[in-house]
């Protein structure tokens, strides 16, 4: 069981070019969230998503766009990065309602550096 | 709006001491309060979380917090810490109810340092 896992776990992008993070959940977690960390700024939300074909914006959605076309998959897309993307990526999922559904489990995380 | 604070950056303390690690909240009714830790490198750990029932609430690697509802806050402590404790602390609310999962709201983070 390996839980939450993201690839890749580092990239160097330049800016205007795009990348998709792809996070992966074995769990049969019911949603899943897309972060990023900042420094002294905790974890902001970007998207999330309640099921499989369903997402929804966060607190700091603009320059991003998600998918979930499998439940057990959440791809996190930059069409056109910009230098203010550069941060780390976090992917989390949590179980569905009635099943713990408050409690959200972490991946490892994305460093992604935007030239 | 809601809102998570933690009030320190850092908080140092010499191993076998005690470790608290303070937090207060903004949220409307009874939200759910969280902890989690980040070790170098590493994704957020779940520590602990409060739903309902005893103030007091126990977690992972001896760790317990204490929620106060008159003041709003959610402490982390540990009554022996360790070298190994040492990593980042963030306390997460969320309100409560169905239509909240994007609504988990974490505060800014408190580095641990622990010295032998």
């Amino acid at each position: 069981n390996a839980g939450v896992t993201q690839t890749p776990k580092f990239r160097v992008l330049k800016t205007g070019q795009s990348m998709t993070l792809l996070c992966a959940q074995d769990m049969n977690h019911e949603y899943m969230y897309w972060y990023r960390q900042d420094p002294g700024m905790g974890l902001r939300l970007i998207h999330y998503s309640v099921g499989e074909g369903t997402t929804a914006k966060g607190e700091v959605p603009d320059g991003y766009n998600v998918s979930r076309l499998k439940k057990q998959n959440f791809l996190l897309g930059l069409e056109s990065a910009a230098p203010s993307q550069t941060s780390v990526y976090f992917c989390a999922s949590s179980p569905g309602v009635g099943q713990g559904e408050e409690t959200q489990y972490f991946g490892p995380g994305t460093r992604l550096l935007v030239l | 709006a809601q809102s998570v604070a933690q009030p320190e950056d850092q908080v140092n303390v010499a191993e076998g001491n005690p470790l608290t690690v303070k937090c207060t909240y903004s949220v409307s009714g009874n939200p759910y309060l969280f902890w989690y830790v980040q070790y170098p490198n590493r994704g957020l750990q779940f520590l602990l979380k409060y739903i309902t029932g005893d103030n007091l609430v126990k977690g992972s690697y001896g760790f317990e917090a204490e929620f106060n509802k008159s003041q709003t806050s959610f402490h982390l402590k540990k009554p022996s810490a360790l070298v190994s404790d040492s990593a980042l602390y963030f306390c997460a609310v969320r309100p409560r109810g169905t239509d909240s999962w994007g609504k988990l709201q974490f505060g800014a983070g408190t580095q641990v340092v622990v010295t032998p």
